[in-house]
């Protein structure tokens, strides 16, 4: 069966100041993972995608298989990147497209 | 592009009354899903259509929950009868065919009394 751990559930930084959102899953084929953010009184909305290693407002994230780990980083926290965040998995085979969904971390970045 | 509609937005019932909810996905989509999210969790996936065929239930709780989508475009979650449990936001999500992107709606918030 496939998990995702998110081991914060809340997560306080000042303006400028590094943030580290952790995510860890078990899984026994070949995972793809997501992190999706949800901003106050917005939808739940995908942020990054780890195939893609893109860098999406400022936010990065690296599989690390041997660590069945997929933490979000950015270096320096805007006030604007208060939101709730949940690190997913997307299944293949049979269940094609099924997202198992980690418990979220409230980010608050204070000025 | 028009996103992801849900109705209503919020419902509030009294446990063992039946409650229905609305999805209509975005155009063009062929693939819909509907999530429970309960209070301080993340969103559990319930049914998974493409088109209007289910590729995946296993974590619907079938003895009172149903879900139908009707010709492969807008869908229908049903509860009867509620129980106190079922309080919890439904999310529904739509996705192109084969695509990765998951996008949501609103979603509904239900709470049972």
């Amino acid at each position: 069966a496939q998990r995702v751990t998110q081991p914060e559930k809340l997560l306080s930084v000042f303006k400028g100041a590094p943030v580290e959102l952790k995510c860890n899953y078990s899984y026994s084929g070949s995972p793809e993972l997501f992190w999706y953010v949800q901003y106050s009184r917005q939808r739940l909305q995908l942020l990054l995608r780890h195939i893609s290693r893109e860098s999406i407002k400022g936010f990065t994230a690296d599989l690390n298989k041997g660590e069945t780990s997929f933490h979000l980083k950015k270096p320096f926290a805007q006030e604007e990147d208060s939101a709730m965040y949940y690190c997913a998995l997307r299944s293949g085979g049979t269940s094609y497209g099924k997202l198992t969904f980690g418990q979220g971390t409230i980010l608050t970045v204070h000025p | 592009e028009a996103g992801v509609a849900q109705s209503p937005r919020y419902k509030i019932i009294e446990k063992r009354q039946s409650v229905a909810f609305w999805c209509n996905p975005i155009s063009g989509h062929a693939t819909l899903y509907w999530y429970q999210q309960i209070l301080g969790q993340g969103p559990k996936l319930l049914i998974q259509f493409q088109n209007n065929g289910v590729v995946d239930d296993s974590q619907l709780p079938k003895d009172r929950f149903s879900a139908e989508r009707l010709k492969g475009v807008d869908s229908t979650l049903k509860i009867q009868p509620a129980k106190l449990e079922d309080s919890a936001v439904y999310l529904c999500a739509s996705s192109p065919l084969r695509g990765y992107e998951q996008f949501f709606g609103p979603g509904t918030r239900l709470t049972v009394l």
